[in-house]
């Protein structure tokens, strides 16, 4: 199967301070990524879609000035979270979209996660 | 709106037991649906699918069949192992919906010797 890298893998930051969350397709381009929250046991929020050369789409609720998504290239986004606050710790996931030749065949491969502590 | 049901955990099973992880949703048209596994401090990963109704994904001894009557895509597998122990989730993806996924909760599943 194709491979999403996550980097990094888990992160401690200080109140007040930016973080910089990447979302790499190692062997295949990605027009569409996917940014996700993941709340300890509880399902997968979906934050944001991110669009190669467009703006993210940002789902209700979810603060774009605070989320701020780039999907610079068709293999790399990245999300950072701006002047975190101990709120912000979560689990983050992001997908990226292999598009196959039939719609049905398009699937989403997911990153390791990131583990945000914000303390 | 679209939304996934999944059975609340955790599971615990003995090793060899048989699994059932119960799925349902709610969509507006036809969506394809999906099981995702989640291993401890990974990200998810597709273990199976089904994209029209009485479709059956199997992957690694896991199946679920797509039951358009019942809203249904219940995950099973005859004999567990310790290494499947793992949280599932249930997915669907609805036609023209961007590629985006809904997700139920996830069921955590832990087999024991």
């Amino acid at each position: 199967g194709a491979v999403v890298s996550q980097h990094p893998s888990w992160v401690i930051c200080k109140s007040g301070t930016s973080v910089k969350i990447e979302c790499r397709s190692l062997d295949f381009q990605a027009t569409t990524m996917f940014w996700y929250r993941q709340f300890p046991k509880q399902s997968l929020m979906l934050m944001a879609t991110s669009n190669e050369g467009s703006k993210a789409t940002y789902e209700q609720g979810v603060e774009k000035d605070k989320f701020l998504i780039n999907h610079a290239s068709l293999t790399l986004s990245t999300l950072t979270v701006t002047s975190a606050h101990p709120e912000d710790s979560s689990f983050y996931i992001c997908s990226a979209i292999k598009t196959g030749v039939w719609w049905l065949n398009t699937e989403a491969f997911f990153g390791q996660g990131t583990r945000l502590t914000v303390v | 709106g679209d939304s996934v049901t999944q059975m609340e955990g955790p599971v615990t099973l003995s090793e060899e037991a048989f699994l059932t992880i119960n799925c349902t949703y709610t969509a507006t048209g036809y969506p394809s649906l999906f099981w995702y596994v989640q291993y401890p401090g990974e990200g998810l990963q597709l273990l199976l699918k089904a994209t029209k109704a009485d479709d059956k994904g199997s992957n690694k001894g896991f199946e679920a069949t797509y039951r358009k009557e019942t809203t249904s895509f219940h995950l099973e597998k005859g004999s567990v192992q310790v290494s499947d122990s793992a949280v599932y989730f249930c997915a669907l993806r609805l036609t023209g919906g961007g590629n985006k996924l809904t997700f139920g909760t996830g069921t955590q599943l832990k087999v024991e010797l």
